[in-house]
């Protein structure tokens, strides 16, 4: 079975500190697709990237970056120059094909607060 | 905005309930998904439909049954409530039925039981 882990539960810095978020996964598939979503206080679920498991290049959009390394089941999630706003819980997930469909498995979470 | 729609937004009621989540999802997805949000469980996967049919279930308790209709929408039904059903269900949606396809979320219906 698929499975995601975020060990980092709760993470508080400072505004304008750069912060990695880890995420590491187990799949037995060898395609496969990993994304981020951010859940702000609002509570909605945000998609913020995806991944396939044969594209190892580093990805930055803006502040944010993401550092996928299939040696180490790794997608981390670094922001940089953080701000209040960045405050919100994000989650890692896996997607695993069901012979029909697909369903997204999620890690537990990392709450991110930025504090002025 | 995700294009996902949610209602209601909010909904609470008894145990031994049923209760009816309805969802719509972004213009031309196929697909739609259910979650079921708790602090106990964290994100579950419930049920994925395509284009009518059912293609991938999760941990779905018996009470609890889905379906898409011919205009895509989707409706989550939950019966006989008890108090561990209290959560935030999200609606998602996608193109595709495949794992490369991105799902988006709807603003969730939290859901109480009392």
């Amino acid at each position: 079975a698929q499975k995601v882990t975020q060990a980092q539960t709760e993470i508080s810095v400072v505004e304008k500190e750069d912060v990695t978020l880890d995420c590491v996964y187990e799949t037995r598939d060898t395609t496969y697709y990993l994304f981020w979503y951010k859940q702000p206080p609002s509570g909605e679920l945000v998609f913020l990237i995806r991944r396939n498991s044969f594209d190892e290049q580093n990805e930055i959009s803006g502040r944010y970056s993401w550092n996928f390394q299939k040696s180490t089941s790794s997608f981390n999630f670094t922001i940089t120059a953080s701000q209040v706003v960045d405050s919100a819980v994000y989650f890692c997930a896996l997607s695993e094909w069901t012979g029909g469909g697909n369903k997204l498995t999620f890690g537990t979470g990392t709450q991110l607060k930025v504090e002025l | 905005d995700s294009g996902v729609t949610q209602t209601p937004k909010h909904l609470i009621t008894a145990t031994g309930q049923r209760v009816t989540l309805r969802c719509s999802p972004r213009s031309g997805d196929l697909s739609v998904y259910w979650y079921q949000q708790s602090l106990d469980q964290g994100l579950q996967f419930l049920i994925q439909y395509y284009n009518g049919e059912e293609r991938a279930k999760g941990n779905i308790l018996e009470r609890f049954s889905a379906q898409q209709f011919p205009d895509l929408h989707s409706e989550l039904n939950l019966s006989s409530l008890e108090l561990g059903d209290s959560a935030l269900y999200f609606c998602a949606s996608s193109v595709g039925s495949g794992v490369e396809n991105e799902q988006y979320f709807g603003p969730g219906t939290r859901l109480t039981v009392t």
